[in-house]
């Protein structure tokens, strides 16, 4: 199966300021994820999103974010006002067969 | 309480010894998964678990799904096995989203 790309592997960005994370998961499937893990902590499900909709979200993933597969390949988690509680490592992921995983390389995201 | 519970936490190994690491979760699950993550933090799948148990190379993954128990064992241990070993399930009411344990630290020593 081909890796899950995501960029930039690393950002910094001011409290407030819009962030675009990007994925691509050279596919065609149909059910991606985002996922994220602040520093020290355990991975936490943010959003599914299946067939160009949200299909899931988890309580974290509040009006401040929004997913959208613009392009058919591409996948994008966009913060609109990033606070300092946002600094994480962000994961996409994609399914594969029927219950697998495949996890792209993460982006960690340091708000300050 | 934690869905997912891992023990240990931290586990500091000889090379050549046999680990284990263990994972109970609270919830019916229709997938169970091992996964790996190594210090710059990407994270890769090593097991999905639905029954039984599998086999890769040195890596043996378990689940006793009546007792909500998986183990992970590393056979022959080896430095590059150092990294940090998650358990996550696939809840059987909580559409198809992961919930994560908190991971077991594994340093192994040469």
């Amino acid at each position: 199966e081909p890796e899950v790309t995501q960029t930039p592997s690393h950002q910094v960005t001011q409290m407030g300021q819009e962030v675009i994370l990007r994925c691509v998961p050279i596919s065609n499937h149909l059910y991606f994820y985002w996922y994220r893990q602040i520093l020290g902590q355990k991975v936490e499900f943010l959003v599914s999103f299946y067939n160009n909709e949200i299909s899931e979200k988890s309580e974290i993933f509040d009006d401040q974010f929004s997913v959208e597969r613009p392009d058919g390949s591409n996948f994008t988690l966009k913060i609109r006002s990033t606070k300092l509680e946002d600094s994480a490592m962000y994961f996409c992921a994609r399914q594969t067969g029927h219950y697998g995983y495949t996890f792209g390389s993460g982006t960690r995201l340091t708000v300050v | 309480k934690n869905e997912v519970e891992q023990s240990p936490q931290n586990l500091t190994a000889q090379e050549g010894e046999f680990i284990t690491i263990n994972c109970s979760y609270s919830v019916g699950i229709s997938a169970l998964h091992w996964l790996q993550q190594h210090p710059g933090g990407g994270i890769v799948s090593l097991f999905m678990l639905s029954s039984g148990k599998k086999k890769h190379g040195r890596l043996i993954a378990t689940i006793n799904i009546q007792e909500k128990h998986s183990s992970l064992h590393i056979t022959a241990s080896h430095p590059r096995d150092s990294a940090v070993y998650i358990c996550a399930v696939r809840s059987e009411t909580s559409g198809s989203r992961l919930t994560f344990g908190e991971g077991t630290q594994l340093t192994v020593n040469p």
